[in-house]
C-alpha cells in the first residue's frame, strides 16, 4: 500500500484543456513536493508547499491540511507539458523519517 | 552550477558483477540520497546521508552499499547484481534534511539492467 495516493494514473487531453491531478496523503506533513518527471526521464521540482496555493506560470499547486488532500492544475494544457506528475510527502515509522512518493500521473496532451 | 551530476546514464550488467554509480553535486547540499524508480511503484529510497561521514539506510537497502567522503560526493555500489536490481536510478540532494522542507535536485538517472 502506497501512503500517497494520486489520480489519475493517466489522462489524455486536448491542447487548452484544464487539467487537474490529484495527490492524497495519509499522515501529517510538513511539505507535499510536486515533481515533474520529463519524457526523457529527468526530474524536476515543480513546488514544494504546506499550506494555500502557490502558482508558477501556467501551474498551480493548491494543498488542504485538513483533508489531506492536494492538486496540481494546469491552466491552458499545451503538448509540452505532456510528462509523468509524482507528489511526494513526509512519511514516518519506527525505522525512521523519508519521503515517499505517488506511483505519478502519466499526462498526454495532444495537440 | 551544475546541479547534481550523476554518472553513467546507461549501464549493462552481468549478475554477479559489481559496479559504482557515481553522484556529485556542486550546491553544498548537507542531504544526498539514491532512489531507486520500478515501473507502478513510486520513488523508493535505497540511502541517504545527511552530511559527510554519515550515512542510513532506507527503504530497500540491500544489495547496496554507499559511503560519504565528502559533501559534494556520494557514490552507490552495487556489490553484486542481481537481475532484481534491473531498474532506473535517481540521485537527489537538498538543503534540508530528508528533503522534507526544500526542494529536491535530481540528477538524470541511470539506467541499469542486469542480464
Amino acid at each position: 500500500k502506497n501512503e500517497v495516493e494520486q489520480s489519475p494514473q493517466n489522462l489524455t487531453a486536448q491542447e487548452g484543456e484544464f487539467i487537474t491531478i490529484n495527490c492524497s496523503y495519509s499522515v501529517g506533513i510538513s511539505a507535499l513536493h510536486w515533481l515533474q518527471q520529463h519524457p526523457g526521464g529527468g526530474i524536476v521540482s515543480l513546488f514544494m508547499l504546506s499550506s494555500g496555493k502557490k502558482k508558477h506560470g501556467r501551474l498551480i499547486a493548491t494543498i488542504n491540511i485538513q483533508e489531506k488532500h492536494s492538486s496540481l492544475h494546469i491552466t491552458a494544457s499545451h503538448p509540452r507539458d505532456s510528462a509523468v506528475y509524482i507528489c511526494a510527502a513526509p512519511w514516518w515509522e519506527t525505522s525512521g523519517s523519508r519521503l515517499t512518493f505517488g506511483e505519478g500521473t502519466q499526462l498526454t496532451v495532444n495537440p | 552550477n551544475a546541479g547534481v551530476t550523476q554518472t553513467p546514464k546507461f549501464q549493462v550488467l552481468k549478475t554477479g558483477q559489481s559496479m559504482t554509480l557515481q553522484c556529485a553535486q556542486d550546491m553544498n547540499h548537507e542531504y544526498m540520497s539514491w532512489y531507486r524508480q520500478d515501473p507502478g511503484m513510486g520513488l523508493r529510497l535505497i540511502h541517504y546521508s545527511v552530511g559527510a561521514g554519515i550515512t542510513d539506510q532506507g527503504e530497500v537497502p540491500n544489495g547496496y552499499n554507499v559511503s560519504r567522503s565528502t559533501t559534494e560526493d556520494f557514490p552507490l555500489r552495487l556489490l553484486s547484481a542481481a537481475p532484481s536490481q534491473t531498474s532506473v536510478y535517481f540521485c537527489a540532494s537538498s538543503r534540508s534534511p530528508r528533503g522534507f522542507n526544500s526542494p529536491l535536485h535530481f540528477g538524470n538517472g541511470t539506467r541499469l539492467t542486469v542480464t
